[in-house]
Parts: structure tokens; sequence; C-alpha cells
């Protein structure tokens, strides 16, 4: 099993561009999370999943969207690039019942 | 207004002594806890959990310790090795609700030769 993968490891982008992260498990887990990681902040939530077709907003969503048509894919939409939106996002997935997150190996984003 | 708090940003210890990491929260809905740990340029990695029905759950070297009336935990480990050193985050959860995590700020721990 490869996890959780995320792609791209890193990414510069200029203010008003879009994007695409993509994130991909293949533990068959039901529960899929985005988090923003900012210095002394922590993990902060985005957006989640409890299954596919149904998506639900964290904590801080404004300017994400996400979709789930399928139960291994899990990708977020940067609409209209911001610096404030300079970060390390997190995907994770959870089995169904579970507690444990696992996390993804991260993407570092730049917005100039 | 942060859930989920831990005080500090940073922590050393010496080898082979113990190092004990501190979180408090303030929902009381929560029941459920755990740490993470994180080396630079890695996600995050499961370290150890606990329910809101225990005060206590032992993993090897790592210890967490619950204390509900006064909303705080601590993650004891013994001995402390260097490869321990990362920055650790305390999390929590309402099992009620769909598995959403509520982080902590972390504390980078260093553990000395």
């Amino acid at each position: 099993n490869a996890g959780v993968t995320q792609t791209p490891k890193f990414q510069v982008l200029k203010t008003g561009q879009s994007m695409t992260l993509q994130c991909a498990q293949d533990m068959n887990h039901e529960y899929m999370s985005w988090y923003r990681q900012d210095p002394g902040m922590g993990l902060r939530l985005i957006h989640y999943s409890v299954g596919a077709g149904i998506t639900d907003q964290g904590e801080v969503p404004n300017g994400y969207n996400v979709s789930r048509s399928t139960t291994e894919d899990f990708p977020l939409r940067l609409l209209s690039a911001a610096p404030s939106q300079t970060s390390v996002y997190f995907c994770a997935s959870t089995q169904s019942g579970g507690d444990t997150q696992y996390f993804g190996p991260g993407t570092r984003l730049t917005v100039l | 207004d942060q859930q989920v708090k831990q005080n500090s940003p940073s922590l050393s210890v010496q080898e082979g002594r113990i190092s004990i990491l501190n979180c408090d929260y303030t929902n009381s809905m929560f029941d459920y806890f755990l740490w993470y740990k994180k080396y630079p340029a890695e996600g995050p990695t499961f370290l150890i959990s606990i329910s809101s029905i225990k005060d206590k759950n032992e993993d090897g070297r790592f210890t967490v310790f619950l204390n509900k009336s006064a909303k705080h935990l601590s993650l004891h480990i013994v001995p402390s090795q260097p490869g321990d050193s990362a920055v650790y985050f305390c999390a929590a959860l309402f099992t009620g609700s769909a598995r959403q995590l509520t982080f902590g700020s972390g504390t980078q721990l260093t553990v000395l030769p």
C-alpha cells in the first residue's frame, strides 16, 4: 500500500492563478480531509469528506473547493490564489469508525 | 479561540532523560485525544491516543496521561532518544462528529546526545 499520496510536492503560483492539489489513498478509507499548516498555528482543517459525493467545510474553507467523486481521490482546488494561501497542505484519511488519521507527505505552496 | 493549546513551542532534554510535553483543551465535548509526531518535510505520523474513559495509555517508551477535570493531557517519553527530536502535535476530536481533528500548535522537541 502506498498509503496517502499527494502531488505536487512543491508549487509556486502567481496571485490570481488557479490550481488543483491532488490527494489519493489506497486504503479504502471513507473519511478524507485537507489541512493547512502555518507557523505557530498547527494544522487547520480546510474541507473534509465522509464518503464519495459528500463534502463539508472545516475551519478555514474560504478560497478552496473540493469534490469527492471516488473513494480514492480528494482533490483540493484553489480558485484564485492569494499570498495568504502560502502554506503547507496536508491530506489525510481515516477508515470508517476509526479515529486515527493517516497523513500524506504534504504540498508546499508559495503564492507570489 | 484555540480549543487545543500547546503552550511550549520548544523543549530540550538530554538523551536518556524524560521528555514531558503538555497540552490543554477547552472544549468539554472532546472525548478522544491523539499525539502526532512530525519530522521536517514529512506528514504527521500517529504516535499514541487516549479515550476520555481512560486516564493513562502506554505504548513502549510513550505514555499519555489525561486529566479530564483539568482538561489537560501530557505525553511522557522515557527514555528520550535523539531520534525523538521532532515536532509533536496534540489533537482532539469529538467521536460523535465526522472525525474532525482539532490540533494544537505543536512543540518542537530536541533531544541532545
